[in-house]
């Protein structure tokens, strides 16, 4: 079955630390995954996708098919930053957009 | 380009009473989504539909919730009778297609007391 686990719900940092959020899937196939954000007070929105290969805001997500990851990175977290992530399978082959639970970082000053 | 729309903001019902979600998609995006997002959870896909007509809705308790999109534009959920598990917020996204990034509204909180 298709799953998405990040197994962190609270991740706190202090500001100017390296930060690496995980997100761990289980899928049959060639998953293309995404991550979400959503800032205090703000809507959900799409942070960045594997399949772009970019950065977005200083974060950069590689998938790891061997291990199943896509663990979300960022060398230098700021305030800013400070946010609820959600890591997503979306709706490819048939199946369902999946997201996990989510992880609420908190970068310190 | 206009973001998803959703009304209202907040609901206050009490149990056994019913109430209704509206949702608004980005113009042109054919497929629409309604998530149900309990506190401290990620969202659960509750519907889906590509233009008017249902994809999954396989998570959708369908004794007590419905949802349309007439005309494959915009949609409504409604639930009734609510009970107290209904407590969440509902997310409405839509998307290109049913593998492009998803575009979400702002949610409506639903608090049955």
């Amino acid at each position: 079955a298709q799953r998405v686990t990040q197994p962190e719900k609270l991740l706190s940092v202090f500001k100017g630390a390296p930060v690496e959020l995980k997100c761990n899937y289980s899928y049959s196939g060639s998953p293309e995954l995404f991550w979400y954000v959503q800032y205090s007070r703000q809507r959900l929105q799409l942070l960045l996708r594997h399949i772009s290969r970019e950065s977005i805001k200083g974060f950069t997500a590689d998938l790891n098919k061997g291990e199943t990851s896509f663990h979300l990175k960022k060398p230098f977290a700021q305030e800013e930053d400070s946010a609820m992530y959600y890591c997503a399978l979306p709706n490819t082959g048939g199946f369902k957009t999946i997201f996990g639970a989510g992880t609420r970082l908190f970068v310190k000053a | 380009e206009a973001g998803v729309a959703q009304s209202p903001r907040y609901k206050i019902i009490e149990k056994r009473q019913s109430v209704a979600f509206w949702c608004n998609p980005i113009s042109g995006h054919a497929t629409l989504y309604w998530y149900q997002q309990i506190l401290g959870q990620g969202p659960k896909l509750l519907i889906q539909f590509q233009n008017n007509g249902v994809v999954d809705d396989s998570q959708l308790p369908k004794d007590r919730f419905s949802a349309e999109r007439l005309k494959g534009v915009d949609s409504t959920l409604k639930i009734q009778p609510a009970k107290l598990e209904d407590s969440a917020v509902y997310l409405c996204a839509s998307s290109w297609g049913s593998n492009s990034p998803l575009h979400f509204g702002n949610g409506t909180r639903l608090t049955v007391t």
